[in-house]
């Protein structure tokens, strides 16, 4: 079974710009969560979504957000980019909400804000 | 969500067992025991979980001690592909939870495990 999936890899934008990025959960998975990863603050929780919904969120401002389709993938976007919000971005599937089940990572998407 | 205290840095030897301590005094009754690890520049990953016996499998075993105030992650025969972050983390698990506050994963600062030949 094919794993998590994020596209893409790797991302350079300006401050001021916008970003969308993708993720993919494994087959037959319905839940799908998004974390930032910084050196300073670590893995932090930023939502996860299930059956479209959004289940859960995390302490970020507004200007993260997320989607999920019918096929369960999912995106999130951040506007009004900062030079804080380069960082490691990830995605996690798990095969029921949250709260059940284990979640499995994607690589992550490395955005740079200059 | 219940805190976790984990030792900022571990060394073992190859072919030896890693025996990584978790303090989580404050768990309530409901809260599950996880452990994930993240290998550098990797997505973390899962390893096991627990509620309050001890449990088993192919990559590792997890003791939780009878008070459940805190556990140990046990690497049996530590690789040097083993050499990663852990973390250690306690969280509510249950079908159909609602709400805002429970399930969400929160990671500690972890255990940085160095797997020396």
């Amino acid at each position: 079974k094919a794993g998590v999936t994020q596209t893409p890899r790797y991302l350079i934008k300006t401050r001021g710009q916008q970003v969308t990025l993708s993720c993919s959960p494994i087959s037959g998975h319905r839940s799908v969560s998004w974390y930032q990863q910084t050196p300073g603050q670590g893995l932090q929780f930023l939502f996860e979504y299930f059956s479209e919904t959004q289940r859960n969120k995390g302490n970020f401002p507004g200007r993260f957000s997320g989607r999920q389709f019918s096929n369960s993938r999912s995106e999130m976007n951040v506007s009004t980019l900062e030079l804080g919000d380069s960082a490691l971005y990830l995605c996690a599937s798990s095969p029921d909400t949250l709260a059940w089940g284990e979640q499995y990572f994607g690589p992550g998407t490395r955005l740079t804000v200059t | 969500d219940a805190k976790t205290t984990q030792p900022p840095s571990m060394d073992c030897a190859e072919g030896r067992a890693a025996n990584l301590p978790c303090n989580h005094s404050t768990i309530s009754g409901n809260e599950y025991v996880y452990w994930y690890r993240q290998i550098h520049s990797q997505g973390p990953q899962y390893i096991i979980h627990g509620l309050k016996n001890n449990e088993t499998n192919e990559m590792a075993s997890l003791i939780i001690t009878e008070d459940r105030k805190s556990s140990t992650l046990i690497l049996p025969h530590a690789t040097l592909r083993d050499t990663a972050v852990y973390y250690c983390i306690v969280r509510v698990r249950a079908p159909n939870a609602g709400g805002t506050s429970y399930g969400k994963l929160t990671f500690g600062q972890g255990t940085i495990l160095t797997v020396h030949p």
